[in-house]
Parts: C-alpha cells; sequence; structure tokens
C-alpha cells in the first residue's frame, strides 16, 4: 500500500529555515517524479517543486531560490528544504507521487512574528 | 509562469450534467500539457480523477469524464451526486512547471 508521511512543519518566524520530510512507502521514491504542492488557509493549490526520477528538479516563480527538494534514496524520503521564510509561505505542504496519484495527508507551516 | 484559469464556481442539479474548463494563458490546452483534474473536499487532501486529459483511476466515479473541448481541458459531470459538492482543481504541466488552476466550487442543489 503506498503511503506518504509528511513530517516537519511548525510556527516558524519570519527569515527563518524549515526542512519538511516525506516518509515513503510502498513503492520506490526515486523511481517516480515527486512534488510539492501547498494550500495556504482557505486558498487553492500551489504547485511548489517537483524532482523528476533522473534527478532533475524545478521550482516555482515564488519559492525559487530560497526553497530546496530533495532526497534520500537509502531512507525513501523526500525533503524541502526552505530559507528565508515569508508570512506568504504558511500553508499545508503536501507531498505527491507522481504521476499525481497518491498525495500525503500534508504538514502546516506557519510562519509568523 | 503561465495562468492557468477555472471557474470560480459553478451550481448542478441532482441529477443534471455540468461541465468544468481548464484554459491555459499561452494558448489552446493540448494533451501536451497533460491536463489532471483533482476534487478536493473540505479537510481532506485532494484525489485525482482524470490523469492525462482523459484516464480514469480505479477510484473514479463512472459519472467523471475527462476531455479537450475548445482548447481548454474540461471535466463534465454527467448525473451529479450530492457526494460530489467539493472544489475541483486542474492542473498543467509545462516546460519547467507544473501549474494548478484556481479552482471551481461545485455545488450541487
Amino acid at each position: 500500500e503506498v503511503q506518504l508521511v509528511e513530517t516537519g512543519g511548525s510556527l516558524i518566524q519570519p527569515g527563518g529555515s524549515l526542512r519538511l520530510s516525506c516518509a515513503a512507502s510502498g513503492f520506490t521514491l526515486s523511481a517516480h517524479y515527486m512534488s510539492w504542492v501547498r494550500q495556504a488557509p482557505g486558498k487553492g493549490l500551489e504547485w511548489v517543486s517537483v524532482m523528476y526520477s533522473g534527478g532533475n528538479t524545478y521550482y516555482a516563480d515564488s519559492v525559487k531560490g530560497r526553497f530546496t527538494i530533495s532526497r534520500d534514496i537509502s531512507k525513501n524520503t523526500l525533503f524541502l528544504q526552505m530559507n528565508s521564510l515569508r508570512a506568504e509561505d504558511t500553508a499545508v505542504y503536501h507531498c505527491v507521487k507522481g504521476p499525481w496519484n497518491y498525495w500525503g495527508q500534508g504538514t502546516l507551516v506557519t510562519v509568523s512574528s | 509562469q503561465a495562468v492557468v484559469t477555472q471557474e470560480p464556481s459553478l451550481t448542478v442539479s441532482p441529477g443534471g450534467t455540468v461541465t468544468l474548463t481548464c484554459g491555459s494563458s499561452t494558448g489552446a490546452v493540448t494533451s501536451g500539457h497533460y491536463p489532471y483534474w483533482f476534487q478536493q473536499k473540505p479537510g481532506q487532501a485532494p484525489r485525482t480523477l482524470i490523469y492525462e486529459t482523459t484516464n480514469k483511476h480505479s477510484w473514479t466515479p463512472a459519472r467523471f469524464s475527462g476531455s479537450l473541448l475548445g482548447g481548454k481541458a474540461a471535466l463534465t459531470l454527467s448525473g451529479a451526486q450530492p457526494e460530489d459538492e467539493a472544489e475541483y482543481y486542474c492542473l498543467l504541466t509545462y516546460t519547467d512547471a507544473w501549474v494548478f488552476g484556481g479552482g471551481t466550487k461545485l455545488t450541487v442543489l
């Protein structure tokens, strides 16, 4: 059974850093493209980043230069390193297995002083 | 990055048919955008209904179908049920990004 469990969300001050993790089970993470998607409170879905199976990575303009997606093949885990956090980064962050068929429940990141 | 547009809200009667659309600021939506459709109910994670324009998952109710219509991706619901009331999002892929539409709030009334 495919499972995606995100952890690492918390309350963080503006300008701070946070690393989110997405532990995958039931499939080999590196064989699929994996994305991060966020949803601000009461708002729609926003694509954040993708890592393809070959290692190529892409980012939304809103996070480019501040966020980094990576993976640990030995741990079957996806990461999102978030730096220089802003209030507008406040959202539930979901990891999603390509091709967009399984979603984690998400982890809440709140950026506030 | 491109902007993907959806109707903000639509209403359908129980048993009725409704079509949601998904347009792109870069021009016509094609199969090369690999359109996806997601359903999200309050307090839940989204779930995928349609992938790559027309394909359904095993969990997708038969009353949902995907297509390309007039330069847009389309999601048609035929025989709406009360449980279909939800937010629906489309997703398109571009050269170096994926972009979600703003979502359509579907009311079954």
